[in-house]
């Protein structure tokens, strides 16, 4: 089975940089992927790593370490509009996604 | 406009009164998928489909039937619905998920209250 961990709120003033953490426990997984989504809208995709490293994507990045079963978004030059759910996603190769829990970015002025 | 499409966007039913909540995109993707959204559980995935006439169980099956006649189209069925299935539902699709190519676009969702 697959479970993942992230925490559940972090708050941080615009301009400054947010990393969410994501650790999990699997027995195989395809890539690790990161979604945000704000109150009541659809998830939308931000970044995707099937290998490890930094996969850069505008101001937001994201990080994989499949020896540590660890991965991170990192949200640079916070903007009001970041304050939304960011979820990491684990995607297997037979179509099983698994979402966690998600963490609540809030941004302050 | 590339999209996914799901109707209705709002129902509320009674126990064990069947419905329908279908999904629709024009994307000319493969893969098709359906989640549950409750409060701190995430996204849950409910049954997902490869292909046409291959559909397959997520991690929440129980309650729910999906099929998948057409490439565009991924209908969420449920039978006899119970209380515990108030949530809200979002239909994805994906034009590959074992590749690069997995990003997933979500329709707007479907809130659904059983009472």
């Amino acid at each position: 089975g697959q479970s993942l961990e992230q925490p559940s709120e972090v708050t941080a003033v615009e301009g400054a940089i947010v990393q969410i953490n994501c650790t999990y426990q699997t027995s195989g997984f395809y890539g690790l992927s990161w979604y945000q989504q704000h109150d009541g809208g659809a998830p939308t995709f931000l970044s995707y790593n099937a290998l490890d490293g930094l996969e850069e994507t505008g101001r937001f990045s994201s990080f994989l370490s499949r020896s540590d079963s660890y991965g991170y978004l990192l949200l640079q030059e916070l903007q009001m509009k970041d304050s939304a759910s960011y979820f990491c996603v684990l995607t297997d190769s037979w179509g099983k996604f698994q979402f966690g829990a998600g963490t609540q970015v809030v941004v302050t002025p | 406009e590339a999209q996914v499409t799901q109707n209705p966007r709002y129902l509320i039913t009674v126990t064990g009164k069947k419905l329908t909540v279908t999904c629709s995109q024009n994307m000319n993707h493969e893969y098709m998928s359906w989640y549950r959204q409750d409060p701190g559980l995430g996204l849950r995935q409910i049954y997902y489909s490869m292909n046409v006439e291959v559909t397959d169980k997520g991690d929440v099956p129980e309650g729910y039937k999906v099929s998948r006649k057409e490439k565009r189209n991924f209908p969420l069925i449920l039978e006899s619905p119970s209380p515990n299935q108030t949530s809200l539902y979002f239909c994805a699709s994906s034009l590959s998920p074992g590749t690069r190519d997995n990003e997933q676009f979500f329709g707007p969702g479907t809130r659904l209250t059983v009472l």
